[in-house]
Parts: structure tokens; C-alpha cells; sequence
């Protein structure tokens, strides 16, 4: 079946650390796999997204590669800012039927 | 152009009352999906709809929850005689093609007290 395994967290970094929030997959296909991001109160909103290996998904500053050889789309950052403070979630969809979600990782970024 | 409007924001219910949790897609869109989201959690999938059919209701629990999406009007997720467990964020999301262009509502947070 499909799942999505992500760091725990909370994540708690200074202003201009570093990112990365881990991400697997398991898939019975070729799925699209996606970075979403929940801000307290609000609905998922989509960060980025990749539809096939190799490709790279990139927005405001985050990027994630969707490995196909580890079966990984981790997100990264360069250089944090306290706005990104958000619960940030990887998912997989194969047909666009049905997403499935990672439980999240909530990043906390410290002035 | 409005986006995925969901309505209330927040419904709280004693056990065994009922909730009605309404959800009004883009413009255009007729697919629509309904997801859970249980405190500390990820999205869980429950229901995909399109016009007066439902395609796919594996996420559902078998009792007690339904779901409609008519011709005319809102989807509605229905949850009768609800319990303490029914406590989450559901979120309600459309897209135009089933394809491509999903987007997720602002969710309705119900408390059931």
C-alpha cells in the first residue's frame, strides 16, 4: 500500500539555520509527491511538488528532489526565517484520488 | 475567485447530537474530498465525490458518517450521534479534473463535548 513516513518533530532552529525535514515513501506506483504547510489555524497550502524521479520542487527558498532510489523527498531550506514556523507535511498521490499524508513536522524558528 | 469555502470555522456538539459540516469547492470545480485530522496528526483521506456520485468512500467509518455532494448546493459531511472521538479538523478539499489544481479549505474544527 501507500504510506509516507516524516521526521518527528517539533524542529526547533535559530533564524538562518539550515533546514531539512526528513521524508520516505512507500508506493505501489509512481506517485506526485508534495510538500504542504499548515499554519496555525489554517488549511494546507501547497509548498511544492514533484511528479516524477529526479525532478526537483522548488518555492519561496524550500526545495525537495524526489529520489526514487531511496524512495525519499526531503525539504530543505538554506536559510530559515521566523515566518516559516508552520507544520510542514509530505504527501504522495498516485491518481489524485486521495492524498496520503505524513503525520507532519511542526518547525519552530527561534529570532 | 473564492477559494474552497468550508462553513462553520468551528461546531461544537454534545454526545449524540449531530454535525453538519458543509463545504462549497471553487468555481469550477466539481470533484471534491473530505479529509480528517485527528490532534497531532496527519490528514487522513475519508470521501471523494463528484456531482451526485460518490467515487471512492474507503476512509469512511462504516457507521454513522455520510456524505453528499447534490447538483445543486454544498458537499455535506454528515456525522450523526456524535461521540468524543469525532473531535478533529476536517478539511474539504476540490479540484476540477480529478487531475490537477486540488485545493484545500480552511477546515471545520468540531468539538464534541
Amino acid at each position: 500500500g501507500n504510506s509516507v513516513t516524516q521526521m518527528e518533530g517539533p524542529v526547533t532552529l535559530s533564524e538562518e539555520a539550515f533546514l531539512t525535514i526528513n521524508c520516505t515513501y512507500t508506493a505501489t506506483g509512481y506517485p506526485s509527491l508534495f510538500w504542504y504547510v499548515q499554519y496555525p489555524g489554517e488549511g494546507l497550502q501547497l509548498l511544492l511538488k514533484a511528479t516524477k524521479a529526479d525532478d526537483k520542487g522548488s518555492n519561496k527558498g524550500f526545495e525537495a528532489t524526489y529520489r526514487k532510489e531511496t524512495t525519499s523527498f526531503h525539504l530543505e531550506k538554506g536559510s530559515v526565517q521566523v515566518s516559516d514556523s508552520a507544520v510542514y507535511f509530505c504527501a504522495l498521490n498516485e491518481n489524485f484520488n486521495k492524498f496520503y499524508f505524513g503525520s507532519g513536522t511542526k518547525l519552530n524558528v527561534k529570532p | 475567485n473564492a477559494g474552497v469555502m468550508q462553513n462553520p470555522r468551528h461546531l461544537v456538539r454534545r454526545r449524540g447530537q449531530e454535525a453538519r459540516l458543509r463545504c462549497s469547492p471553487m468555481k469550477g470545480h466539481s470533484h471534491v474530498y473530505w479529509y480528517r485530522q485527528l490532534p497531532e496528526e496527519g490528514l487522513k483521506f475519508m470521501v471523494y465525490l463528484q456531482k451526485e456520485n460518490i467515487i471512492d468512500e474507503s476512509g469512511m467509518p462504516k457507521e454513522r458518517f455520510s456524505a453528499e455532494f447534490p447538483k445543486e448546493g454544498p458537499s455535506i459531511l454528515r456525522i450523526q450521534q456524535v461521540v468524543r472521538g469525532d473531535s478533529a479538523a476536517y478539511f474539504c478539499a476540490s479540484s476540477p479534473s480529478g487531475q490537477e489544481g486540488y485545493t484545500f479549505g480552511s477546515g471545520t474544527r468540531l468539538t464534541v463535548v
